[in-house]
């Protein structure tokens, strides 16, 4: 298996434009996290998915956010408008049941100027 | 101007030394424990779990100890090599469905 897969790895931005983020999870796995990892508030989670559905989305900072999973083999997490506090790197994870091991892709590392 | 980072605690070893890095989790309902190795530019990586019916388990090289008491987790590394330089983070799963809670983080540095 391919792992999580998440693009771009990189992302520069202006602010004010549209970010959209990208992941493909592990096939078979009926839960996909997508999680904000900064120096300053470490690894956060933004909202998890089961079987496609939004469970929790708690933790998405504000209405600019908006994240979504069309079918189980892919989500989205936009941002739109972007601005430089949203730079950071944004990580997507699934996993095969809620109690078990979470695999997490590479990252995206946003950067906001 | 810059905003302040946080600041990792940070354990230095030299290699071959036995590792142990610690964490205090926050949720006494929590029956799921994970500790995960975060390198430079690099997604966690899952190390090992444990369930709160345990109070230890083994794997290669590591062993993670769970004081629901104290609501504390350990995780030991023996023979620490130099491939093991990296942030560690312990993470919980508070009985809310699939949702995992992470710690702030440990730097693992071994010295050669």
């Amino acid at each position: 298996d391919a792992g999580v897969i998440q693009s771009p790895r990189h992302e520069v931005t202006e602010m004010g434009q549209e970010v959209t983020l990208r992941c493909k999870p592990i096939s078979g796995h009926d839960y996909l996290f997508w999680y904000r990892q900064t120096m300053m508030r470490g690894l956060e989670l933004l909202i998890y998915f089961n079987n496609n559905v939004p469970i929790d989305d708690s933790g998405m900072p504000e209405d600019r956010f908006s994240a979504k999973m069309p079918n189980a083999s892919f989500s989205t997490l936009k941002i739109q408008p972007s601005e430089p506090r949203d730079s950071a790197v944004y990580f997507c994870a699934s996993n095969q049941g809620a109690r078990d091991g979470y695999t997490f892709g590479s990252g995206t590392r946003l950067t906001v100027v | 101007g810059e905003s302040v980072g946080l600041h990792l605690p940070t354990l230095s070893v030299q290699e071959g030394d036995n590792s142990i890095i610690n964490c205090a989790y926050s949720n006494s309902a929590s029956d799921y424990f994970i500790w995960y190795k975060q390198e430079s530019g690099k997604g966690p990586q899952f190390i090992i779990d444990i369930r709160s019916n345990m109070d230890k388990r083994q794997g290669q090289r590591v062993t993670v100890l769970l004081n629901k008491t104290v609501k504390h987790l350990s995780l030991q590394i023996a023979a620490t090599q130099p491939g093991d330089s990296a942030v560690y983070f312990c993470a919980e799963n508070n009985n809310q469905g699939g949702k995992l809670i992470f710690g702030q983080g440990t730097e693992l540095s071994v010295k050669p």
